[in-house]
């Protein structure tokens, strides 16, 4: 099956810089990736979704790159901000059931 | 639109009970997942709802584990009896098509 690793756990910034969390895949026959922001306390919300056609994506202030060949993807989220702060998942997909890396806490310090 | 809800927001059981988790997907969409997450670690699949069929539970841990979708509708997972291991907070998904899932908040269930 697919295994997803995702780095950092952890992840601290300060406001105005940028932040970039990376994950790899396993399984060639992934062709979905979605990231995922929970806020504490909150459900996890789709930000941002590449599909493997594509290698990079872009909305505002977030992008999202991904390296077939080398089965990684990676999420960049420039002038950070606090709001910003939450746990951040990548997930991978060759069907409709997404395989979901760990998290990165990213704290945003203003 | 509504969001999908999920009740309880928080259950503390002890080993041994019965819990029964609810979700209410959002209205319209047929496919219905359950995920859950133990603390740290990686969001993982449990079993995914097409209506009211299980389309795939290859992700239920084992035999304490029940989900029904009666109706197509809102669907239940419970836990009988409840082992320490189980604790963790549960989601609920809900996706018109095989595509975007939109999460419920979560249900964080502990067993002491």
């Amino acid at each position: 099956g697919e295994n997803v690793e995702q780095h950092p756990s952890t992840l601290s910034v300060q406001e105005g810089d940028s932040a970039v969390i990376k994950c790899t895949y396993s399984d060639s026959a992934s062709n979905y990736f979605p990231w995922y922001k929970q806020e504490l306390g909150k459900r996890p919300q789709l930000i941002i979704d590449i599909r493997s056609n594509v290698g990079e994506k872009k909305d505002q202030r977030i992008a999202v790159t991904l390296n077939k060949t080398a089965k990684h993807f990676s999420l960049h989220i420039t002038e950070t901000q606090p709001e910003d702060s939450a746990v951040y998942f990548c997930a991978a997909s060759s069907s409709y059931i997404p395989t979901f890396g760990r998290g990165t806490s990213l704290i945003v310090h203003p | 639109e509504a969001g999908v809800t999920q009740f309880p927001s928080h259950s503390v059981i002890e080993k041994g009970q019965t819990v029964t988790l609810r979700c209410d997907p959002i209205s319209g969409h047929d496919n219905l997942y359950w995920y859950r997450r133990v603390m740290g670690k990686e969001i993982k699949f449990l079993l995914h709802f097409v209506k009211e069929s299980k389309q795939d539970e290859s992700g239920m841990p084992n035999n304490r584990f029940l989900a029904e979708r009666t109706g197509g509708t809102y669907s239940t997972l419970k836990v009988q009896p409840a082992e320490l291991e189980d604790s963790g907070v549960y989601f609920c998904a809900s996706s018109r098509q095989f595509d975007t899932q939109y999460f419920g908040p979560g249900t964080r269930l502990t067993v002491l």
